[in-house]
């Protein structure tokens, strides 16, 4: 089954204490993303790989890093998470041929940061 | 600046009625893609309909359709026979190329009462 998987689904921790979502396609897809979901915000992207070892700052990078060593995974690391970084998380792939197809989504990693 | 703009925080909805989600966007560009997503309770994000901006024709699936009208810069989902099932958040994004980010709207809770 084609899948973009994230863990974990759920996480509390607190102020400053590093922490790592991965996340992990099977579809071969070139291009991988970060978003994070706010209320009356919609989604907003964190960062973005065209490939492995390319990756590029989207709009709310702030606090967040990012790493591609292969093509299948796209880590989402807060170095020292913050409460403003308390939202909701999605991880994302999509084929880069024939024009941009569907974004395929994890389902979701709600973080909270005390 | 905000490049997707939905109008309706939330719309409701009889079952088996009608119901019409506006969306507006600001580009320069005369290729782009645009698409509505659902994402019920569940926080999965699902794709409703895909419309490349060259095809003059509005696309369809199933019990969802678009009004696509590329000069005033507005995209439109209509539901027809709505189902409690269809209780949800809807996205709509917009994005120029399968290497472009997926830009949202904050979205509309659309609620189906029996």
């Amino acid at each position: 089954e084609a899948q973009v998987t994230q863990n974990p689904r759920y996480l509390i921790t607190v102020t400053g204490k590093k922490l790592t979502v991965t996340c992990s396609q099977n579809m071969n897809h070139e291009y991988m993303s970060w978003y994070r979901q706010d209320p009356g915000l919609g989604l907003r992207q964190i960062y973005y790989s065209m490939n492995v070892e390319v990756t590029d700052k989207g709009d709310v990078p702030e606090g967040y890093k990012v790493s591609r060593k292969e093509k299948r995974n796209f880590p989402l690391i807060l170095e020292s998470p913050s409460p403003n970084q308390t939202s909701l998380y999605f991880c994302a792939s999509r084929r880069t041929s024939g024009g941009a197809g569907e974004l395929f989504f994890g389902e979701g990693s709600r973080l909270t940061v005390l | 600046a905000q490049t997707v703009t939905q109008s309706q925080p939330e719309m409701s909805v009889q079952e088996a009625e009608t119901v019409t989600l506006s969306c507006t966007y600001d580009t320069s560009e005369s290729d782009y893609y645009l698409f509505w997503y659902k994402q019920p309770p569940s926080r999965q994000m699902i794709l409703v309909i895909r419309q490349e901006a060259y095809k003059q024709q509005n696309a369809t699936e199933n019990r969802f359709s678009v009004n696509f009208q590329k000069a005033a810069k507005s995209f439109s989902l209509k539901i027809s026979d709505s189902q409690l099932g269809d209780a949800a958040m809807y996205f709509c994004a917009y994005t120029t190329d399968s290497w472009g980010k997926l830009q949202f709207g904050a979205g509309t809770q659309v609620v189906v009462t029996p």
